[in-house]
């Protein structure tokens, strides 16, 4: 149980377009959602905490209008990066945590690794 | 906000031995400490995790103490194997639910 997809698994793009990224979660609804973004040997850093029916939080120095988050249902969040340059390119990975478990709980997609050329 | 520092960065210890990595956080209010192991081009994958009303919890050959008063936890493994080799993080937590990570600890099993 707990399981948390993501799609694309990787993309590559030119530089200046959009790139949507799709987070579900499989067996269990998620009223929470997070995004988080990880540079090649580095920690995650969240980028935003993505609630169903509601607009996302983002974090200090993210730009909301760059990283563009929808939570549309209990089962799926989406991540557009618009107008993607070169230091866009990340793992981005999402997590969810189940409706019915502890506040903290949370369970990680397989990330998305973005290249934009 | 919340700080995790983890240590160490590397890890290298031969098949069978124990390891040990131990992370500090700053936020008193942090009551949910998770380990994550992340393989390589992969997302984290939950392996233990500690609340704060609990000092110790142990899952077979992985353990992790907390010890609320010095805000500091630890993750033990024994008996390591190769197939333990990943990067592992900490992660502290309040109720909200944002989790900070610590900057994670390459571990390498030798066999």
């Amino acid at each position: 149980g707990a399981v948390v997809s993501q799609h694309p698994s990787w993309v590559i793009c030119k530089s200046g377009t959009s790139v949507k990224i799709e987070c579900r979660s499989l067996d269990f609804q998620a009223t929470t959602m997070f995004w988080y973004r990880q540079f090649p040997k580095q920690s995650l850093m969240l980028m935003a905490t993505s609630n169903e029916g509601s607009k996302a939080t983002y974090e200090q120095g993210v730009e909301k209008d760059k990283f563009l988050i929808n939570h549309a249902s209990l089962t799926l969040s989406t991540l557009t990066v618009t107008s993607a340059h070169p230091e866009d390119s990340s793992f981005y990975i999402c997590s969810a945590c189940p409706t019915s478990g502890g506040a903290s709980e949370q369970f990680f997609g397989p990330g998305t690794r973005l290249t934009v050329l | 906000g919340e700080n995790v520092e983890q240590h160490p960065s590397t890890l290298s210890v031969q098949e069978g031995d124990s390891a040990v990595i131990k992370c500090t956080y700053s936020d008193s209010a942090s009551n949910y400490f998770p380990w994550y192991k992340q393989e390589l081009g992969k997302g984290p994958q939950l392996i233990i995790d500690i609340r704060s009303n609990v000092g110790e919890k142990k899952d077979q050959r992985i353990a992790v103490t907390l010890n609320k008063t010095a805000k500091h936890f630890s993750l033990h493994i024994t008996e390591t194997q190769p197939e333990d080799s990943a990067v592992y993080f900490c992660a502290a937590s309040t109720s909200y639910g944002k989790l900070t990570f610590g900057q994670g600890t390459i571990l390498t099993v030798h066999p």
